[in-house]
């Protein structure tokens, strides 16, 4: 199974970029990467994904290294409200889609 | 447009029960993917189900099941319920593959 690893913690100044790291070296061919988060008492939320190019939504940017074996999730401003866990997961092309530990994520004021 | 829905929120059960838990997805979404979460393990995949069929399954003992109905409401259930099942179950549902999954709030279950 191509797995995602990630740092257990990281944090933030509030306003300040946020870069999250994420390896996934066994990443296959078809597999798309994809981010959410979750915030204390709620179940996850979709953040970004994608395959092999750059994306930027209206929260966050996805950097994909060329060779597909690691991204990054990039916050551009962080606020209070971004504090959660961040979740990087390799989608298989079945719609297999497994969750790692993430990255909790605080956000100091 | 409505979000997903699962039902119940809250549950207790005792060792050796069995209980069934129902997830209702966004209208028009026909995967429906089902999660545990523990404090100890994370978030853990249970199965996916598309189109009434099963397409994915986790490492779960054949305790736990599933099915999707023809309108693509889904429900699972666990069967001799242990201590360890006490979890957060989580269901998604996604339009299409590659697409974002929706989450629901949950089913908190607690086994006594």
């Amino acid at each position: 199974d191509a797995k995602t690893t990630q740092p257990n913690s990281m944090e933030s100044n509030e306003e300040e970029p946020v870069h999250l790291p994420c390896n996934h070296s066994t990443i296959s061919g078809t597999d798309y990467i994809h981010w959410y988060r979750q915030l204390p008492s709620q179940g996850p939320e979709y953040v970004i994904h994608g395959l092999t190019s750059n994306v930027n939504n209206r929260m966050a940017s996805l950097a994909i290294a060329e060779d597909r074996k690691s991204s990054t999730l990039i916050l551009h401003r962080a606020t209070l409200r971004d504090a959660a866990v961040y979740y990087c997961i390799l989608r298989k092309e079945n719609n297999d889609m497994r969750f790692g530990a993430g990255t909790r994520l605080t956000v100091k004021p | 447009k409505a979000g997903v829905t699962q039902t119940p929120r809250y549950l207790i059960k005792t060792r050796g029960q069995q209980v069934t838990l129902s997830c209702s997805p966004i209208s028009g979404h026909r995967s429906v993917s089902w999660y545990q979460q523990t404090p100890g393990q994370g978030l853990q995949f249970l199965f996916e189900y598309f189109s009434e069929t099963q397409r994915n399954k986790g490492n779960f003992p054949g305790r736990f099941s599933g099915r999707q109905f023809s309108n693509s409401r889904s429900e699972m259930n666990v069967s001799t319920l242990e201590l360890g099942d006490s979890a957060l179950y989580l269901c998604a549902s996604s339009w299409a593959d590659h697409n974002e999954q929706f989450f629901g709030p949950g089913t908190r279950l607690t086994v006594l």
